[in-house]
């Protein structure tokens, strides 16, 4: 089975501390996915990477950057936390260098994240 | 420009019973995928279902089948015989081959399984 691991489940920080998410995965899947959620706005895409050291922006990057060292690994920064940044956010890998139409996305468990 | 829409924000169901959740998708793209995912209260998103464009079929997973129709453009989850583990947050997800490989949800639809 995949196994895709973030590195808390809750974690809570201050306004403008930089802060990190890290999301490990055991499949040697190539892409590799960062999401918010919040309720009633579904998952929104931040970042996404189809290799090591390659990043895409999604569909709300602003305030958020990405590093990918290692292919198993893809760590979420926010740079200067902000209140509007208290979310859940969620890891996903899947197989395929991006246009295998019938790979699924497998998540972790979720990091929910509350900036004071 | 692609969408998931999911219309029913809530639904209630009796436990052993059946119940279908709506999804309607639109997409320019000829070839495309579509997912269902289910998320309890804990927050972690199972991948349950996956449906191709090109299949002749509609897919099944267990208590689980997809009823597509091409034509309306709809792909809408069945779950046989609810239990009450079945209680949760359900998103439809869509991939087409246009959109480098991304997945785009729907807002989702909570289910509640009455015992």
């Amino acid at each position: 089975d995949v196994k895709v691991t973030q590195s808390s489940r809750y974690l809570v920080k201050r306004t403008g501390e930089k802060v990190f998410l890290e999301c490990v995965q055991d499949m040697d899947h190539e892409n590799m996915f960062w999401y918010r959620q919040d309720p009633g706005l579904g998952l929104r895409l931040i970042y996404f990477s189809y290799d090591v050291k390659m990043k895409e922006k999604g569909d709300i990057p602003e305030g958020y950057s990405v590093s990918r060292e290692k292919k198993e690994r893809f760590s979420l920064i926010l740079e200067s936390a902000s209140t509007n940044q208290t979310s859940m956010y969620l890891c996903a890998s899947s197989f395929g260098k991006g246009a295998e139409i019938n790979q699924p996305q497998h998540f972790g468990d979720g990091t929910r994240l509350s900036i004071l | 420009a692609q969408k998931i829409t999911q219309t029913q924000p809530g639904m209630f169901v009796q436990e052993k019973e059946a119940v279908t959740l709506d999804c309607t998708y639109d997409t320019s793209d000829p070839s495309y995928g579509l997912f269902w995912y289910k998320q309890p209260s804990s927050g972690e998103m199972i991948f349950l279902i996956y449906q191709g464009s090109y299949d002749q079929q509609n897919a099944t997973e267990g208590r689980y089948s997809l009823n597509f129709q091409k034509a309306r453009k709809s792909a809408n989850l069945v779950i046989s015989a609810s239990q009450l583990g079945d209680s949760a947050m359900y998103f439809c997800a869509m991939r087409a081959r246009g959109s480098q490989g991304n997945l785009i949800f729907g807002k989702g639809t909570k289910l509640s399984v009455k015992p």
